[in-house]
């Protein structure tokens, strides 16, 4: 059963640090990783898209890359700034199924401070 | 574009009642799904369809109904709410291989 697991729970940074946050997969048959950002009460927005053929998406301050093969993702953040106060969330598209569910981490709570 | 929304935005219901949450979407995607949110316990797969017609159980069903007339809808039905119901509940729709996109999210309560 696939499992997704994001480490730190939860980080703090001050502002302008560049920050890596990390994403773990048991089973490397993935069709794709996405990384979401949900701001408290609100719902998913999503940030970076890397398909299992890629190995890095990038969009503004935020890289994405995947290494299929040891089941691990990261998103750096660079140059952080208040307004990036979020909980990230990882979540991978297993390739065995329909191709519509998503599995995901329970997520990393950032606060960067001014 | 709206994009996924979703209606009621806050639900409270009591022990017993039915309801039926709503979802729409006009990017028309094949593939539509619904996830509840719990503290602690991440985003989990109630239902999910790959079609109009076609739908199937996910990783917590038991207790919702869905079904999927058209492709733009795909509303979930709580047959008789327990107060383990009580979470936060998204949408979401996808055309295979590219991003997911979730709606807005419902708040239910159920006392």
């Amino acid at each position: 059963k696939q499992e997704v697991t994001q480490i730190p729970a939860a980080l703090s940074v001050p502002e302008g640090e560049n920050l890596v946050l990390n994403c773990s997969f048991t089973d490397s048959a993935i069709y794709n990783l996405q990384w979401f950002r949900q701001d408290p009460g609100k719902g998913l927005t999503s940030l970076l898209l890397i398909q299992s053929s890629q190995r890095e998406q990038t969009s503004g301050r935020l890289n994405a890359s995947l290494d299929k093969s040891s089941g691990r993702s990261t998103l750096y953040i660079a140059a952080s700034q208040p307004g990036d106060s979020a909980t990230y969330l990882c979540a991978v598209r297993p390739a065995n199924q329909a191709g519509t569910a998503l599995i995901f981490g329970k997520g990393t709570t950032l606060s960067v401070s001014s | 574009n709206a994009g996924v929304t979703q209606t009621p935005k806050f639900q409270v219901l009591k022990t017993g009642q039915s309801m039926t949450l709503q979802c729409a979407q006009d990017m028309n995607h094949e593939y539509m799904s619904w996830y509840r949110q719990d503290p602690g316990m991440g985003l989990r797969l109630i239902h999910y369809s790959v079609g109009a017609g076609i739908t199937d159980q996910g990783e917590v069903p038991n207790g919702y109904n869905v079904s999927r007339s058209t492709t733009e809808d795909f509303p979930l039905r709580l047959l008789s709410a327990a107060p383990s119901q009580t979470s936060v509940y998204f949408c979401a729709s996808s055309d295979l291989g590219h991003e997911q996109y979730f709606g807005p999210g419902t708040r239910l309560t159920v006392t």
